[in-house]
C-alpha cells in the first residue's frame, strides 16, 4: 500500500458526460501527478500540482482539468467524454520541494469506461 | 524530446532462469531513473531510484544498474510471483515530469 488513495475504483459512464476523479496523496506529500494509461499508449503524464498550484502540463486534453485543494487532495475533471477516454487514471504523489529529484508513489487507479 | 525505450517487449522465463531487462533513454541531463513494477489493473509499485552512472541497487532477486545511456534490471532466479510489467521512467534535470517507457511484460513459468 503506497498510501495514495483514489476514488472511485471503477466508473462507467456514457459519451458526452462529465466525471470527477479524486486523489488523496500520502501524508506530507505536496506534489500530485495525474497519469492516463490505456492499452495502446502506456503511462502518459497529464498534469502536476505542487502545494495547490499547477506546475507542469503534459498531454492533457482541453476537455480535462484538474485542481489541488488546500488540504492537498486533488481532483481530475473529465468532460464531454469520448469512447477513447476509457482508460486507467492514476494519481501519484511525492514529498520533496519542487525541482528536486523525488520518487513518485502511485495510487491504485480509477478505471473509467465510457460507453 | 526525452524518450525511453524498453526491451524486450515481453519475456517468458522458467522459474530460476535469470535474465535482464533493458531500459534505454535519451534525456538532456538526467536527474534520476526509476524502476516500477506493475501488476495488471493496479498502480505501479516503486522499486528503485538511480541517480548517476555506475550506481547499482538491489532488492531481493532484483538488481538495477545505470550507465549514461541505459539501465538494466537483472532478475536472479525468478519466481512466478515476479511476473508483472516492469516500467522504467526518467526525470530530466530541467523538469519534474516523469517520462515512462512502454514496459517489459515478464512471465515466469513454474
Amino acid at each position: 500500500d503506497s498510501g495514495v488513495t483514489q476514488t472511485p475504483k471503477h466508473l462507467i459512464t456514457a459519451t458526452g458526460q462529465r466525471v470527477t476523479l479524486r486523489c488523496s496523496p500520502r501524508s506530507g506529500d505536496l506534489s500530485v501527478y495525474w497519469y492516463q494509461q490505456s492499452l495502446d499508449q502506456g503511462l502518459q503524464f497529464l498534469i502536476q500540482y505542487y502545494n495547490g498550484e499547477e506546475r507542469a502540463k503534459g498531454n492533457i486534453l482541453e476537455r480535462f482539468s484538474a485542481q489541488q485543494f488546500p488540504d492537498l487532495h486533488s481532483e481530475l475533471n473529465l468532460s464531454s467524454l469520448e469512447l477513447g477516454d476509457s482508460a486507467l487514471y492514476f494519481c501519484a504523489s511525492s514529498r520533496k520541494r519542487e525541482y528536486n529529484i523525488d520518487t513518485q508513489y502511485f495510487g491504485p487507479g480509477t478505471r473509467l469506461t465510457v460507453l | 524530446e526525452d524518450q525511453v525505450t524498453q526491451s524486450p517487449e515481453a519475456l517468458r522465463l522458467q522459474e530460476g532462469e535469470s535474465s535482464s531487462l533493458n531500459c534505454s533513454y535519451t534525456v538532456s541531463g538526467l536527474r534520476g531513473l526509476f524502476w516500477y513494477r506493475q501488476d495488471p489493473g493496479k498502480g505501479p509499485e516503486f522499486l528503485f531510484t538511480l541517480y548517476s552512472a555506475g550506481e547499482e541497487k538491489e532488492k531481493e532477486r532484483l538488481k538495477a544498474t545505470l550507465t549514461k545511456k541505459e539501465s538494466f534490471l537483472h532478475i536472479t532466479a525468478p519466481k512466478p510471483e515476479d511476473s508483472a510489467t516492469y516500467l522504467c521512467a526518467v526525470q530530466a534535470i530541467r523538469g519534474q515530469n516523469f517520462v515512462f517507457g512502454p514496459g517489459t511484460r515478464l512471465s515466469v513459468l513454474p
